[in-house]
């Protein structure tokens, strides 16, 4: 059974780097089917997409936090990573990690698999 | 980027009720769009992909339509189990977008 789950501080500083990892059992971020998106969801609003990275291909980001983020894998912990650098209080939010696999799906590749969410609250 | 519109943002009804929520994208997507049922405190998760085909295990009360620009999600028969927020989402290409959600709330 595919489970992710994220980790990371739930308290970050303003100006600091927000850092969080998903893990991820009964899948390998390696296998070439899928890919890995991180998003997220502030106090009370909608859903966020962050970015997408794939094992051998680019890394997406979402425009408007491009400048300061960055994706990675640990391919040795089976692990996938977010940095958000220069957080402010709008980076307040719970923090998702998902899966996309699109061959059960046709060729469509929705979020098959979330984590439970990460709080993430950006305070002095 | 692509920007989905979606509607109404709040919804009341009872038990029973025919509920549809609209999807509007700012391009032509084809069919590469689904449906996300959040509940309170949870992940969300997928209830329809390439806009009209229901992942296994979703009840067949909830059916998607549309293609294009315009989309729709339908419950034929409200259940309790059934309210929460409903977000949709393209697949097209990057950056990926969802709607602003739909809260359904019993009347």
């Amino acid at each position: 059974q595919v489970q992710l789950q994220e980790s990371g501080p739930g308290l970050v500083r303003p100006s600091g780097t927000l850092s969080l990892t998903c893990t991820v059992s009964g899948a390998s971020i390696t296998n070439n089917l899928y890919y890995w998106s991180w998003l997220r969801q502030a106090p009370g609003k909608g859903l966020e997409w962050i970015g997408t990275i794939y094992y051998s291909g680019p890394t997406y980001y979402n425009p408007p936090l491009k400048s300061r983020l960055t994706l990675s894998m640990d391919t040795s912990k089976n692990q996938f990573s977010l940095k958000l650098t220069s957080v402010t209080a709008a980076d307040t939010a719970v923090y998702y990690c998902g899966r996309h696999n699109p061959e059960p799906y046709s060729g469509y590749d929705p979020l098959d698999y979330w984590g439970q969410g990460a709080p993430v609250t950006v305070s002095s | 980027d692509i920007q989905l519109t979606q509607s109404p943002s709040f919804l009341s009804a009872s038990i029973g009720d025919r509920v549809t929520i609209t999807c509007r994208a700012s391009q032509d997507i084809t069919t590469y769009f689904a449906w996300y049922q959040q509940k309170p405190g949870k992940a969300p998760k997928v209830l329809i992909y390439g806009a009209s085909t229901l992942l296994s295990g979703v009840p067949s009360r909830f059916s998607g339509s549309g293609s294009g620009t315009e989309f729709t999600l339908t419950i034929s028969s409200l259940q309790p189990d059934d309210f929460a927020t409903y977000y949709c989402q393209h697949l097209n290409n990057y950056p990926r977008t969802f709607g602003q959600g739909t809260k359904v709330e019993i009347k």
